[in-house]
């Protein structure tokens, strides 16, 4: 059966470096989005990224943050400069349509030092 | 506010004994309510849906729109059901999904 996978499974960053995190989303899925959760709290929504563009986007996901389909199979998750506060499960998911089931990646843990 | 909330961190039961993790949520209209679970190591999986109104490992979950619960219910819990449940929420129009902050559920021998 069909997986979404992420890469790096366990990323460890100095506080002010670029890091990206890459997913290869199911093959006919349409609908991309980046989840994050923090140690202890709760799964959040980052984006949603539909036709090569952002659909959706919550407060969390500001000018330091950004999303790319570079080569038609990879979904990337940049962040410009991390901080401390970035540490967290970063979680890829899609789906073949907006009210489609979501599948999630097994995750990349970001840890910020 | 698009809220979910489950009140329980942690819900410890025996084997065999009846099983019920609890999910309010908070939507000015009609919501898509589902469970995920995180078993030990393993990505997050839809578990439930309620709009298709099944029964997956012999959980079941009814939408209550009057409470505005969405709980999870199993008659005989089992060892293998130990795990993280999520409950979820999406909007009507579609897309992102609003999560609750998980029970973890320990079903002991």
């Amino acid at each position: 059966e069909p997986e979404v996978t992420q890469t790096p499974s366990h990323q460890v960053t100095q506080m002010g470096q670029e890091v990206i995190l890459r997913c290869v989303p199911i093959s006919n899925h349409l609908y991309f989005y980046w989840y994050r959760q923090i140690l202890g709290q709760k799964v959040e929504f980052l984006v949603s990224f539909y036709n090569n563009e952002i659909s959706e986007k919550s407060e969390i996901f500001d000018d330091q943050f950004s999303v790319e389909r570079p080569d038609g199979s990879n979904f990337t998750l940049k962040i410009r400069s991390t901080k401390l506060e970035d540490s967290a499960m970063y979680f890829c998911a899609s789906s073949e349509a907006v009210f489609n089931e979501q599948y999630f990646g097994p995750g990349t843990r970001l840890t910020v030092t | 506010a698009q809220r979910v909330t489950q009140p329980e961190k942690l819900l410890s039961v025996f084997k065999g004994a009846p099983v019920e993790l609890k999910c309010n949520y908070s939507y000015s209209g009609s919501p898509e309510l589902f469970w995920y679970v995180q078993y030990s190591r393993q990505r997050l999986q839809l578990l439930l849906r309620h709009i298709s109104r099944e029964s997956i490992k012999g959980f079941t979950a009814d939408l209550n729109k009057g409470e505005t619960s969405f709980h999870l219910k199993k008659p005989f819990a089992q060892e293998e059901d130990s795990a993280m449940y999520y409950c979820a929420l999406r909007g009507n129009q579609g897309g992102k999904l609003i999560f609750g902050q998980g029970t973890e559920l320990s079903v002991k021998p």
